[in-house]
């Protein structure tokens, strides 16, 4: 079955350290990837996506890309901020199943 | 103008009781889910539902019945509640877009205590 691993948290940096969060999968299909942030007390936000091999998904200064040669969704932002302190998921959607896959969450700290 | 609600957002009860907790989507999209997130922040699908027809029923106890009286609610019903019900339930909506593409947006969540 499908499957997705995310690195343990949690990950703790400085204010505008660089941040990645790595993240690799198993697919029977065709998945589509994403990465969902869940900030303290509050439900899932999709951060961003990507479809096919080769996209990078971007949002907020968070990019990923969809590796199909080495299975993996690494997130990544150049400065991370107090505010992106958070939960962050990987998730993918397979070929014929509409549900989401979950990571077991990262969880970033940030400190100022 | 809230996409995906859900209530209540907090739920303490005792063992053995029976409980509800509703989803309402205004996306307007035809598929919606319920997903357990347990105390460890792992998150897993439950049951999905398209045009009200029930598509993924994972291995879940039958004391957990969901039901969609139209495309744009999905209500979960949960009988006998245990210790181990407790947890954060999430609904999400999706609809397949133009290149088979699409996305699910999540509700708030709805904060389960068993006692």
């Amino acid at each position: 079955g499908d499957s997705v691993t995310q690195m343990e948290g949690p990950v703790t940096l400085s204010e505008e350290a660089f941040l990645t969060i790595n993240c690799t999968y198993t697919a029977t299909g065709y998945p589509s990837l994403f990465w969902y942030v869940q900030y303290p007390g509050e439900g899932l936000q999709l951060l961003l996506k990507a479809t096919k091999a080769d996209d990078k998904g971007s949002n907020k200064g968070f990019e990923a890309t969809y590796r199909k040669e080495t299975t993996s969704f690494h997130l990544e932002k150049g400065s991370v901020q107090v505010s992106d302190s958070a939960v962050y998921f990987c998730a993918l959607t397979d070929t014929g199943r509409r549900a989401l896959t979950f990571g077991s969450g990262t969880r970033l700290q940030v400190q100022p | 103008d809230t996409a995906v609600s859900q209530t209540p957002k907090y739920l303490v009860t005792q063992m053995g009781n029976d409980k509800s907790i509703k989803c309402e989507q205004n996306l307007g999209h035809d598929t919606m889910y319920w997903y357990k997130q347990d105390s460890k922040k792992f998150l897993k699908i439950m049951f999905s539902y398209n045009n009200k027809e029930l598509i993924i029923n994972e291995t879940v106890p039958n004391r957990f019945s969901p039901k969609s009286p139209d495309k744009a609610h999905l209500n979960l019903h949960i009988n006998s509640l245990e210790l181990g019900d407790s947890a954060v339930y999430f609904c999400a909506s999706s609809q397949v877009s133009t290149g088979g593409i699409e996305t699910q947006y999540f509700g708030p969540g709805t904060r389960l205590l068993v006692l």
